[in-house]
């Protein structure tokens, strides 16, 4: 069963620090998300992109946040620097289309030390 | 704005009894409203979808647009019925926000 892959699951890293995650979505997914979820929180909406574009990222700290999906397949997270409050599970999902059900990945658990 | 909030953290139930989370939800327009879950040590993913109006796992949800709600429930829990679950809402951006989830024990 075709699932939604992110790399690499644990990251540790210090702050000031530049940290990267990937996702691969389910083939044929148009549609793909990054969501920031806190220890105790749910998971929020970071970028949402359709294709290769960017449709929100109203919620993305541009400052130090950025995301790109440059082929509208596979898609790369960076922060930088990273700073104590980033520490977080970074979720990836796809969906088929944009009112369609997501799929997630296992996510990608980051400590800023 | 859209806001959806899940008043309860944790619930804690006896197998075979009812289990009722509650959600309500704020937004201007007709929204579309889901339940995910997270089982132990497995990815998120979708339990049901108020849309579909179909009985997942023995789960229902009610959209009650009067109160704003669409609270989940299930007459009898079972032991497989442990997970975190949460609430969603989807507006006409087709952007998904999430409740803070509620923790669900089902004790034997």
């Amino acid at each position: 069963e075709a699932e939604v892959a992110q790399s690499p699951r644990y990251k540790i890293t210090e702050k000031s620090q530049a940290v990267a995650f990937w996702c691969d979505p389910i083939s044929g997914h148009a549609t793909l998300y990054w969501y920031r979820q806190i220890l105790g929180q749910g998971p929020e909406l970071l970028v949402q992109f359709q294709d290769e574009s960017v449709v929100d990222d109203s919620q993305l700290p541009k400052d130090r946040f950025s995301a790109e999906r440059l082929k509208g397949v596979d898609s790369t997270l960076k922060i930088q620097p990273a700073e104590l409050g980033d520490s977080a599970m970074y979720l990836c999902a796809s969906s088929l289309f944009d009112a369609g059900e997501l799929f997630f990945g296992e996510g990608s658990r980051l400590t800023v030390l | 704005a859209q806001r959806v909030t899940q008043p309860e953290k944790l619930l804690s139930v006896f197998k075979g009894a009812p289990v009722e989370l509650k959600c309500n939800y704020s937004y201007s327009g007709s929204p579309e409203l889901f339940w995910y879950v997270q089982y132990s040590r497995q990815r998120l993913q979708l339990l049901l979808r108020h849309i579909s109006r179909e009985s997942i796992k023995g789960f229902t949800a009610d959209l009650n647009k009067g109160e704003t709600s669409f609270h989940l429930k299930k007459p009898f829990a079972q032991e497989e019925d442990s997970a975190m679950y949460y609430c969603a809402l989807s507006g006409s951006d087709y952007k998904l926000s999430f409740g803070a989830g509620t923790t669900v024990t089902v004790r034997a």
